[in-house]
């Protein structure tokens, strides 16, 4: 069975520092990752989708990597601000056949002005 | 609206009731999926339509949930005699298949007294 772990479980920076949040996996065998921002009381936002033969995607400041072999993603993000503050959560999907994302119990990252 | 829409936002009910969450996808987009989000978790998968079939019923709890998608596009979430374990946010999101990427609303969160 699929299992997501996201270290740390929060996280406090001041503003504009540079910060990674980390996702590790236990089955490499999957078909894409996805990195989801969520404020709190509100739905999930998509950040990236890195499929599983890319290494990485960029959006922004943000910059996610994907390394299957070793069961680990990383989501960098650039020049914080306080308006980054969120839960970020990062998601898996086998594919070949299912359909289920399988999620990590997310990063809570508060950025200090 | 463009994005995925789900009502009500807000459900508070007694144990023992029957309730209906509704979700309206992003047009053209022929997946959909029912996850539900408890305090400080991440999503859990319940379900996963393609077109008007459930494709994956495999995360639905118990046999007091159940969910429909009768034309293809709006779906609704059942709870029959709802127990206070069943308080959580309920999310919808909606893809296009091939591309794994999924949209998520912005969730109903059930409360059962």
């Amino acid at each position: 069975k699929q299992e997501v772990t996201q270290i740390p479980a929060a996280l406090s920076v001041p503003e504009g520092e540079n910060l990674v949040l980390n996702c590790s996996f236990t089955d490499s065998a999957i078909y894409n990752l996805q990195w989801f921002r969520q404020d709190p009381g509100k739905g999930l936002t998509s950040l990236l989708l890195i499929q599983s033969s890319q290494r990485e995607q960029t959006s922004g400041r943000l910059n996610a990597s994907l390394d299957k072999s070793s069961g680990r993603s990383t989501l960098y993000i650039a020049a914080s601000q306080p308006g980054d503050s969120a839960t970020y959560l990062c998601a898996v999907w086998a594919g070949a056949g299912s359909y289920q994302l399988t999620f990590g119990k997310g990063t809570k990252l508060s950025v200090i002005p | 609206g463009a994005g995925v829409s789900q009502t009500p936002s807000n459900k508070v009910t007694e144990k023992g009731k029957y309730v209906e969450l509704r979700c309206d996808p992003i047009s053209g987009h022929t997946a959909l999926y029912w996850y539900r989000q408890s305090l400080g978790q991440g999503p859990e998968f319940l379900i996963y339509f393609q077109g008007t079939g459930a494709a994956d019923d495999s995360g639905l709890p118990n046999d007091r949930f159940f969910a429909v998608r009768p034309e293809g596009s709006v779906s609704t979430l059942k709870i029959q005699r709802t127990e206070r374990g069943d308080s959580a946010v309920y999310l919808c999101a909606s893809s296009l298949l091939n591309t794994g990427e999924l949209f998520f609303g912005e969730g109903s969160r059930l409360t059962v007294l």
